[in-house]
């Protein structure tokens, strides 16, 4: 089956720092990565679709500036998370469809920690 | 716009015993219906999805859901449950099967 990886699983920043947060798709490709976050005890809220070679798409709320998603190929999609702040702690997960018609693949998530 | 409401946040069962998972959704289009599990450093998978057809669908480790669209349900039931099925249950909605709308997730904790 389909595979997304995320990379870190985890990272710990200090305030004022940015922080980049890869999705990849492992076998297979994809024009189109979706990044959501998670707060504990809450649901995913999309943050962005991602495309490949165009600009993100952002959801109503969500800080283009902050918050810069990168798709550089058909496999790997980045989100930067810039001067970071401990109310953007919190794990954050990326999607991509897959070969089997309407499923979405999600990768396993990133813990971010601002401190 | 759409959203969907799960209104237990944990759901404790004995192993064997039969349980029901409870989604309700809320929009003024057609919608697509899923299910998605978490388990423990896991991604999210895809459990069982209705896009047409049959009301009633059913994955293949047991679990089903039947669409109600009179009282806007999606609810998700096992006959018997495995100490294997603990884990996070998210119910989503999509207009065009790409963006989800989820619900806040079922903790569903199996005990021996």
């Amino acid at each position: 089956g389909a595979v997304v990886s995320q990379h870190p699983s985890r990272v710990i920043c200090k305030s004022g720092t940015s922080v980049k947060i890869e999705c990849r798709s492992l076998d297979f490709q994809a024009t189109t990565m979706f990044w959501y976050r998670q707060f504990p005890k809450q649901s995913l809220m999309l943050m962005a679709t991602s495309n490949e070679g165009s600009k993100a798409t952002y959801e109503q709320g969500v800080e283009k500036d902050k918050f810069l998603i990168n798709h550089a190929s058909l496999t790997l999609s980045t989100l930067t998370v810039t001067s970071a702040h401990p109310e953007d702690s919190s794990f954050y997960i990326c999607s991509a469809p897959g070969t089997v018609r309407d499923t979405q693949y999600f990768g396993p998530g990133t813990r971010l920690t601002v401190l | 716009a759409q959203s969907v409401t799960q209104l237990d946040s944990q759901v404790p069962v004995f192993e064997e015993a039969p349980v029901e998972l409870r989604c309700n959704y809320s929009s003024s289009v057609s919608v697509y219906l899923f299910w998605y599990v978490q388990y423990p450093n896991q991604g999210l998978q895809l459990l069982l999805k209705y896009l047409s057809g049959s009301t009633l669908v059913e994955s293949i480790n047991g679990f089903e859901a039947e669409f109600n669209k009179s009282q806007t349900s999606f609810h998700l039931r096992k006959p018997s449950v495995h100490i294997s099925d603990t884990a996070e249950y998210f119910c989503a909605v999509s207009v065009n099967t790409d963006k989800l709308i989820f619900g806040t997730g079922t903790r569903l904790q199996v005990f021996p």
